[in-house]
């Protein structure tokens, strides 16, 4: 089975500031990964999906970038409502792996 | 506007099946391209892919749970459950429904999801 990856598991930042936070597979997957927002007490929510596709909704300061093994979502400039906890999402051959999560808090 | 909602017990006995049913509304199960799944989160910790089943009833299942979970559609097309059987203490989680949209080459991925029904397993 392949495993992902996630990192950083959290990190601190403040308002304005450029986030990354990055996936990587054990073996190369195309471009079948999401990324989603959850925030406490709610249901994740769905970013990007296919590597770089901004789902219908969601502000462009979010984007999703990578191929291959690794993979990166990108928040332009944070904002108070993005302090959340961010998960990827791997589908490869119909097997579906989540990352461990990355929280986003304030600085 | 597409809804899911899940039901059923919140207390499991350990060694007994764990049953949830999810109601959905503005979506017809049997429409192709979409799958209907099931994903759980313990509390405090990370998301957990346990399954799911397309339009046409193939399933797929996580493999570290597979021997023990069954995902099926009831014939009314506006319900799906999940039976997760013989669970312990590990099995206490939120446990989501959720629709994935299957997008041409690039995977599916779910873009609705239940509110979420927490499940305790405990004597």
């Amino acid at each position: 089975a392949i495993q992902m990856t996630q990192s950083p598991s959290a990190l601190s930042a403040s308002v304005g500031d450029r986030v990354t936070v990055s996936c990587r597979a054990s073996q190369v997957i195309g471009n079948g990964l999401a990324w989603y927002q959850q925030k406490p007490g709610k249901a994740p929510k769905l970013l990007i999906y296919a590597a770089y596709n901004l789902q219908s909704g969601v502000p462009s300061r979010f984007s999703g970038s990578g191929s291959g093994t690794d993979f990166t979502l990108t928040i332009r400039s944070l904002q108070p409502e993005d302090f959340a906890t961010y998960y990827c999402l791997l589908d490869y051959n119909y097997s579906w792996t989540f990352g461990q999560g990355t929280k986003v808090e304030i600085k | 506007q597409l809804q899911l909602q899940e039901s059923g017990p919140g207390l499991v006995r350990p060694s007994e099946t764990l049953s949830l049913t999810c109601t959905v509304s503005g979506d017809s199960i049997n429409r192709p391209g979409y799958y209907w799944g099931w994903i759980r989160q313990p509390p405090g910790k990370g998301l957990e892919y346990i399954g799911n089943i397309f339009y046409n009833g193939d399933t797929y299942y996580n493999p570290s749970l597979k021997s023990r979970v069954t995902i099926s559609v009831a014939s009314s097309k506006t319900q799906f459950s999940l039976s997760l059987n013989s669970v312990t203490a590990t099995d206490t989680a939120i446990y989501y429904c959720s629709r994935f949209h299957y997008y041409s080459g690039s995977g599916s991925f779910p873009d609705y999801w239940g509110q979420g029904s927490l499940v305790t397993v405990s004597s």
